[in-house]
């Protein structure tokens, strides 16, 4: 149980184009999801915390114009990066968490990892 | 901000050999968790011990924490090449927030 999956798994564009990443929980309803990016052979840094309903809460320097994030159900959330550069050329993970008590709500179970190559 | 912070920051051993990796963090923790990344993929969450733990076992795994030094450690017993990932702590402060992250250790099991 408690698996996420994103969709697509890599993605390349060309630059100003706007990219879509789905991230889903398949067998629990996640109240809360994470967004974050990691660059090569570095740790995953918190983009945003989004809760289903309600806007995403962004960590310090996230630029929420360019990084959108919906969190429309209690098992979909979506990344959309806006007029995508090569400098957001990242691999983006989400992760979900789900209710409140419990181990499903203490644990954050990942998605497989979307990359992002910008041209 | 990252908190926690794993050492070494890379390790190599042979197969059947113990891997340790260390955690350490700032601030006052709920719980704290241990990750492994293959590369290129998503995280697998190991294993989570609450503040009020000092123990953990699971399969192969075995995770202390220290409260008081604000440390813990992950040993891998009889180690297989399919171990080779990074490995991460990640520190979740008050309960339900968000994890925060060390920068990893990278693993490498020879055959």
């Amino acid at each position: 149980g408690a698996v996420v999956s994103q969709h697509p798994s890599w993605v390349i564009c060309k630059s100003g184009t706007s990219v879509k990443i789905e991230c889903r929980s398949l067998d629990f309803q996640a109240t809360t999801m994470f967004w974050y990016r990691q660059f090569p052979k570095q740790s995953l840094m918190l983009m945003a915390t989004s809760n289903e309903g309600s806007k995403a809460t962004y960590e310090q320097g996230v630029e929420k114009d360019k990084f959108l994030i919906n969190h429309a159900s209690l098992t979909l959330s979506t990344l959309t990066v806006t007029s995508a550069h090569p400098e957001d050329s990242s691999f983006y993970i989400c992760s979900a968490r789900g209710g409140t008590g419990g181990v499903l709500a203490d644990t954050q179970y990942f998605g497989p990892g979307t990359r992002l190559t910008v041209l | 901000s990252q908190q926690g912070e794993e050492d070494p920051q890379a390790l190599s051993i042979q197969e059947g050999e113990n891997a340790t990796m260390n955690c350490s963090y700032k601030t006052s923790i709920n719980n704290l968790q241990w990750y492994r990344q293959n590369s290129g993929r998503g995280l697998v969450h190991l294993i989570l011990i609450r503040s009020n733990e000092r123990e953990k076992h699971s399969g192969r795994l075995r995770v202390t924490l220290d409260t008081s030094k604000k440390s813990s450690s992950l040993l891998i017993t009889a180690s297989r090449a399919a171990d080779t990932a990074s490995y991460f702590c990640a520190t979740d402060g008050s309960g339900y927030s968000t994890l925060t992250f060390g920068k990893g250790t990278m693993l490498l099991v020879s055959p």
